[in-house]
């Protein structure tokens, strides 16, 4: 099976812009998590979406969301970028997102806001 | 929420040592520990994981141990080799449901050959 994808791999905004990035689960997979990265903060677990619909969150601003289509491909939007908003994000994909499945992690997306 | 220390934040080690990686959480309510490896400029991909109904978990080189009593969860890899220098975190997530973690800033283990 191919792995999980993200498209685009590197991506250069300004301050105040919006940006969409991509994610493509392994087949088969419903859940896909996104995670951001950051020297600073480390690995942070931003949502995760099951069957188009999200079902979880974590504790970021409402700037940062997301969707999930019928084919399980899922997109990340953040608008009104910020400086700190620079990062690597992860998405991971799992058949149901249970804590007996392993994560599979895509290369990432890494977002440079200027 | 949970909140997740590791340390050290970076441990250099001889080929063959063994290496140890400490993490601590706050919410009694997580049960389910898993440890990533991160290349540098790869992907994190899971190497161990450990539940809380279990005090240890073995696969080959690697072992993780868990006291929920103290919470605290280690790593800990034996007779290191140069292929292990990675950056090595540690999550904790209650289960029952969704995996939703909360990870600790990592470790960067340098292998020196």
């Amino acid at each position: 099976k191919a792995g999980v994808t993200q498209t685009p791999r590197y991506l250069i905004k300004t301050r105040g812009q919006q940006v969409t990035l991509s994610c493509s689960p392994i087949s088969g997979h419903r859940s896909v998590s996104w995670y951001q990265q950051t020297p600073g903060q480390g690995l942070q677990f931003l949502f995760e979406y099951f069957s188009e619909t999200q079902r979880n969150k974590g504790n970021f601003p409402g700037r940062f969301s997301g969707r999930q289509f019928s084919n399980s491909r899922s997109e990340m939007n953040v608008s009104t970028l910020e400086l700190g908003d620079s990062a690597l994000y992860l998405c991971a994909s799992s058949p149901t997102g249970t804590l007996r499945e392993t994560q599979y992690f895509g290369p990432g997306t890494r977002l440079l806001v200027l | 929420g949970e909140n997740v220390e590791q340390h050290p934040s970076t441990l250099s080690v001889q080929e063959g040592d063994s290496a140890v990686i400490k993490c601590t959480y706050s919410d009694s309510a997580s049960n389910y520990f898993p440890w990533y490896k991160q290349e540098l400029g790869k992907r994190p991909q899971l190497i161990i994981d450990i539940r809380s109904n279990v005090g240890e978990k073995k696969d080959q080189r690697i072992a993780v141990t868990l006291n929920k009593t103290a919470k605290h969860f280690s790593l800990h890899i034996t007779e290191t080799q140069p292929e292990d220098s990675a950056v090595y975190f540690c999550a904790a997530s209650i289960s029952g449901g969704s995996y939703i973690p909360t990870f600790g800033r990592g470790t960067s283990l340098i292998v020196h050959p």
